[in-house]
């Protein structure tokens, strides 16, 4: 059973810029989320994609964007990047299906700087 | 809305000692997932423990124990005889019946010092 894996481990990007971050869910899941943890803070919720639509959105802006694959991998688009969207980005992966329970599989992170 | 607190910012034990983190949460759902993970320095978030809202028994696994009460809407874990391999930022979760979402507590440092 392979894990959650993301790439890349750490980037540095320029205010102003557009980076995405990718995600390979766990096999056999069918959902992935992502996060942002900012320093010192917990994971916020950004949004959820399942059967490559967007079902749930946490409080970001529309530069914030995804996309789900039919391999159900990911990825995460932020665009005109901003100083405060230096962060841990963290993808999750799980599977749902009617009256199942909740796992969720995280991965290592993505680093992201912006300078 | 859901919200999760964790009161204890930073807790230092020493080694064997017993630490109990805390965690209160709000929701209105009536059907509800509590969580409990550890994320060492590599940033990953390692899955502890899962509780539904109709559960309410504690658990125990090893030396990782769970209090949930309902009553008072807290959730909390205990470490018992401690390990410098504990330390970490814990952090508790919510999550509500009807939708996925994680809504996380800001994080506890525990650090053990040996």
């Amino acid at each position: 059973e392979t894990g959650v894996t993301q790439s890349p481990t750490h980037l540095i990007k320029t205010r102003g810029q557009q980076v995405t971050l990718r995600c390979s869910s766990q096999s056999g899941h069918n959902t992935v989320s992502w996060y942002q943890q900012a320093l010192g803070q917990g994971p916020q919720f950004i949004f959820q994609y399942y059967r490559e639509e967007e079902n749930g959105r946490g409080n970001f802006p529309p530069r914030f964007s995804g996309l789900q694959f039919p391999n159900y991998s990911s990825e995460l688009n932020v665009n005109a990047l901003e100083l405060d969207d230096s962060a841990l980005y963290l993808c999750a992966s799980s599977f749902w299906a009617p009256r199942t329970d909740y796992g969720y599989t995280f991965g290592s992170g993505t680093r992201l700087t912006v300078v | 809305a859901q919200k999760v607190t964790q009161a204890q910012t930073e807790i230092s034990v020493v080694e064997k000692e017993d630490v109990t983190l805390d965690c209160v949460y709000e929701t209105r759902d009536t059907t509800y997932y509590l969580f409990w993970y550890k994320q060492p320095p590599s940033g990953e978030l390692v899955f502890l423990i899962r509780r539904n809202s109709f559960d309410e028994q504690n658990e125990i696994s090893g030396r990782y124990s769970w209090n949930f009460q309902k009553s008072t809407s807290s959730f909390n874990f205990t470490i018992t005889a401690s390990q410098v391999v504990d330390s970490a930022v814990y952090f508790c979760a919510l999550s509500g019946g009807s939708n996925y979402k994680l809504t996380f507590g800001k994080g506890t440092l525990l650090t053990v010092n040996p």
